[in-house]
């Protein structure tokens, strides 16, 4: 079984819509956890992390939900610029190597 | 404040050709350094991290190499490439504070194709 799991999409919505995606994880010791944002030919880049229940950063959301194990990551009010492939990333452990990367959903907002 | 350099950008290698590609980073000590591979259209790859100079865990057997002769300096390396070699290599460092976790920056990326 995958640490990561995530939903490839592609999600395809309107401007202004609202958009979730969900990401399940495997390992229940899985301590932090993040959203990454990677535009088309690009690099990674940190959206949002998450270490308690949630986080609220302007139009995103990211939930936690240990219970269940899944963390998910809501845009409000969809702009173009919004179109993306997002990343779900968990910490699982301490060591060095304990990043696990989901394969990404990838989003495309539509005029 | 940190930076990460990755250079080149691009990247048109024959087949059989040796291959360095070269990550720094800046403002940091110590870090904790990591090569990825991104092929077309797929998720991360990891195939190397290092925690100090020297010290090099390879995640995927295969052509390639890594080196760290510096503390803020890591290096991939093939003596030959394969077609099979062609992807999105990204070097990442990662922000540790008391053993906690704060995530990757990435590298602007190395785009690889083999021809």
């Amino acid at each position: 079984r995958k640490e990561v799991e995530q939903d490839p999409g592609p999600f395809n919505v309107p401007e202004g819509a609202t958009v979730a995606f969900n990401c399940t994880y495997s390992n229940s010791a899985s301590q932090s956890f993040f959203w990454y944002r990677q535009d088309c030919r690009k690099e990674p880049k940190l959206l949002m992390s998450v270490y308690s229940s949630g986080n609220e950063d302007g139009r995103f959301t990211a939930q936690l939900n240990r219970a269940s194990q899944y963390i998910s990551l809501l845009i409000r009010d969809s702009k173009l610029s919004d179109s993306a492939t997002y990343l779900c990333v968990v910490n699982v452990g301490t060591g060095a190597n304990n990043l696990f990367f989901g394969t990404g959903t990838r989003l495309t907002v539509i005029p | 404040s940190q930076t990460i350099h990755q250079w080149p950008a691009t990247l048109v290698q024959p087949v059989g050709s040796p291959l360095s590609l070269e990550c720094t980073v800046e403002g940091t000590s110590n870090p904790n350094l990591y090569w990825y591979r991104q092929a077309a259209g797929r998720g991360l790859q990891l195939l190397f991290y290092s925690v100090g100079i020297g010290q090099i865990s390879s995640e995927v057997p295969q052509n390639l190499s890594a080196s760290r002769p510096q503390d803020r300096q890591f290096i991939l390396s093939s003596k030959k490439l394969l077609l099979s070699d062609s992807g999105f290599y990204l070097c990442a460092w990662r922000h540790l504070r008391d053993r906690v976790s704060y995530g990757y920056t990435f590298g602007s990326g190395t785009r690889l194709t083999v021809v």
